[in-house]
């Protein structure tokens, strides 16, 4: 059973672009989340998305945002990127909320 | 949000030697969740915990809800050198909190 895949792997991009991160979830899993990693801040709930619906949102500004399709792949997109964005972003992919959550190896994003 | 407390933020341990962490919060909760994390990767369930009270083995971890369903312990025991990372415990509730995760404890071993 595949796990959760995420891509790419490793990004760098200048300040004030924009980046799109993709995450496909464990087959089955119709909830995914993602999350934010950084040194100091630790790990942050960025949104959840299930079954095409955005169901929570974190305390993030507008400039993240993200989307689930009918497969229930999901991808999330920074706009306008700032130097603090730059962070390991997280997936995780559930069957069901509160039963555990399967998470990606992360998409690492450097903002020069 | 809610507020997860997480002790200690490194341990720096023998090889051998057994391992206790924990997290408490400021509200009650009805799932518990420990992750462990390796450089480079994404977290990984260990335990989760549904029930006040509730002891939960997995090899050589084990993990306790507390009475109050405001803290949880994580145990290791015997430690060896795998057992390096950072471990998160982790609450799921809706709205702005989504996954709540504690700040993490770094397990360190030295030879």
């Amino acid at each position: 059973k595949a796990g959760v895949t995420q891509t790419p792997r490793y990004l760098i991009k200048t300040r004030g672009q924009q980046v799109t991160l993709s995450c496909s979830p464990i087959s089955g899993h119709r909830s995914v989340s993602w999350y934010q990693q950084t040194p100091g801040q630790g790990l942050q709930f960025l949104f959840e998305y299930f079954s095409e619906t955005q169901r929570n949102k974190g305390n993030f500004p507008g400039r993240f945002s993200g989307r689930q399709f009918s497969n229930s792949r999901s991808e999330m997109n920074v706009s306008t990127l700032e130097l603090g964005d730059s962070a390991l972003y997280l997936c995780a992919s559930s069957s069901q909320r509160d039963h555990g959550y399967t998470f990606g190896s992360g998409t690492r994003l450097t903002v020069v | 949000g809610q507020q997860l407390n997480q002790s200690p933020q490194s341990m720096f341990i023998q090889e051998g030697e057994d391992v206790s962490m924990n997290c408490t919060s400021s509200s009650i909760f009805n799932t518990w969740l420990w992750y462990k994390q390796d450089p480079g990767e994404g977290p990984v369930l260990l335990i989760a915990l549904y029930k006040a009270g509730e002891l939960t083995s997995n090899g050589r971890l084990t993990a306790q809800f507390g009475i109050t369903r405001k803290d949880s312990f994580l145990n290791i025991s015997a430690s060896i050198p795998s057992d390096v990372g950072i471990y998160f415990c982790m609450y799921s509730g809706g709205g702005a909190d989504g996954l709540t995760f504690g700040k993490g404890t770094h397990l360190i071993i030295q030879p």
